[in-house]
């Protein structure tokens, strides 16, 4: 069964550390996604890496970065958390054939 | 005007109901369509792919009308497993994939 997996289902941090988030895919996909998920916002993508050290911008980048070192790994890293960071983030990976994604289970963050 | 726009619902059906989401978008050139399905404090799952020439599969059956940018999802003779959120995923191409954000449908007994 293929899958995307996430370091931590649940984490909570204080103001001001540096947090990384970790995911890991098994399927040789190329694309690896970065988003949060917020009541009533729906899906908003972070970053996304569509090769080994390649990394792009999405919509709402502003106060994370990413690294993909390896094409099964993409990390999220939150330079300085702050509460507004409280959310729930999702990884994803996907093949450049098609858009259809594959989720990791989420981390619920929590930063007080 | 939202990107993809989806009526969030709730929808409350009876068990058994036929029950219909609409989905629309606004990029005209948008390639690829999906409907996710989520639930309660879980990650998105891929339900379906959209045709142009519509899809089914068991009791769900997904359209697509790109004259007026819609897509459709019908599930019929829901069941109370069927109760998540429903989500309408549209690819412009390339890496531009914006997700709606969601119906939500409750089944009941």
């Amino acid at each position: 069964d293929v899958k995307v997996t996430q370091s931590s289902r649940y984490l909570v941090k204080r103001t001001g550390e540096k947090v990384f988030l970790e995911c890991v895919q098994d399927m040789d996909h190329e694309n690896m996604f970065w988003y949060r998920q917020d009541p009533g916002l729906g899906l908003r993508l972070i970053y996304f890496s569509y090769d080994v050290k390649m990394k792009e911008k999405g919509d709402i980048p502003e106060g994370y970065s990413v690294s993909r070192e390896k094409k099964e790994r993409f990390s999220l890293i939150l330079e300085s958390a702050s509460t507004n960071q409280t959310s729930m983030y999702l990884c994803a990976s996907s093949p450049q054939v098609n858009w259809s994604y594959t989720f990791g289970s989420g981390t619920r963050l929590t930063v007080v | 005007r939202k990107e993809v726009e989806q009526d969030p619902g709730p929808f409350n059906v009876p068990e058994g109901a036929t029950v219909a989401f609409n989905c629309t978008y606004s990029n005209s050139a948008s390639q690829s369509f999906f409907w996710y399905r989520q639930d309660c404090r879980k990650e998105p799952k891929l339900l379906m792919s959209v045709y142009s020439s519509g899809n089914e599969d068991g009791r769900f059956t997904a359209q697509l009308n790109r004259a007026s940018q819609y897509i459709s999802l019908l599930i019929r003779d829901s069941k109370l497993s069927d109760s998540a959120t429903y989500l309408c995923v549209v690819n412009g191409g390339g890496f531009k994939t914006i997700f709606g954000a969601g119906t939500r449908l409750f089944v009941k007994a």
